[in-house]
């Protein structure tokens, strides 16, 4: 159980084009989704929190109009990364959370995108 | 602020070795700890988890226990595998939001 997955796996893109990005919590109904941004061998860092059917809180520095958030269902969230530079590129991890009693995030296996 | 240290990688052990990961965690609040595994080119596995003091977690031959005296939750495994070889990520929960925040990670190398 709890199952999330990401589509799609990796993505490559040209430069000032937009990407979306899914992610879909498969086996539950998902009232929090996260969106993460990991570099290479660096760890996790966290961009947005989305609550279904309301708008996405991000982190210090993360632009909210380049990083476009859209929880619009219990088990689907959406990324869009708008006029993508090379500098986005980036491994995007989503994770998912079940109700309120619990702390445990449920992670998608990651979307690999690369801006040319 | 909160914060998670993780000991620096890479550990390169034996098979059959024994394992510790150390990781600790900045003193504020009542976190929960995690542990997560990352295999190559994969998201994040949670292997386990402790949500309050003395509490041990254990999954798969791992084990970790809520130390708040010393603000600690080492990550420990009696014999690894080579299917071990992961990176692991410690993490705690952050704020009303359960956010979580990670540590850098700790890449595990098991060879035969």
């Amino acid at each position: 159980g709890a199952v999330v997955s990401q589509h799609p796996s990796r993505v490559i893109c040209k430069s000032g084009t937009s990407v979306k990005i899914e992610c879909r919590s498969l086996d539950f109904q998902a009232t929090t989704m996260f969106w993460y941004r990991q570099f290479p061998k660096k760890s996790l860092m966290l961009m947005a929190t989305s609550n279904e059917g309301s708008k996405a809180t991000y982190e210090q520095g993360v632009e909210k109009d380049k990083f476009l958030i859209n929880h619009a269902s219990l088990t689907l969230s959406t990324l869009t990364v708008t006029s993508a530079h090379p500098e986005d590129s980036s491994f995007y991890i989503c994770s998912a959370r079940y109700g309120t009693g619990t702390d445990t995030q449920y992670f998608g296996p990651g979307t690999r995108l690369t801006v040319l | 602020g909160n914060s998670v240290t993780q000991m620096e990688g890479p550990v390169t052990l034996s098979e059959e070795a024994f394992l510790t990961i150390n990781c600790t965690y900045t003193a504020t609040g009542y976190p929960s700890l995690f542990w997560y595994v990352q295999y190559p080119g994969e998201g994040l596995q949670l292997l386990l988890k402790a949500t309050k003091a003395d509490d041990k977690g254990s999954n798969k031959g791992f084990e970790a226990t809520y130390r708040k005296e010393t603000t600690s939750f080492h990550l420990e495994k009696g014999s690894v595998q080579v299917s071990d070889s992961a990176v692991y990520f410690c993490a705690r929960t952050t704020g009303t939001a359960s956010k979580l925040t990670f540590g850098t990670g700790t890449r595990l190398q098991v060879t035969l």
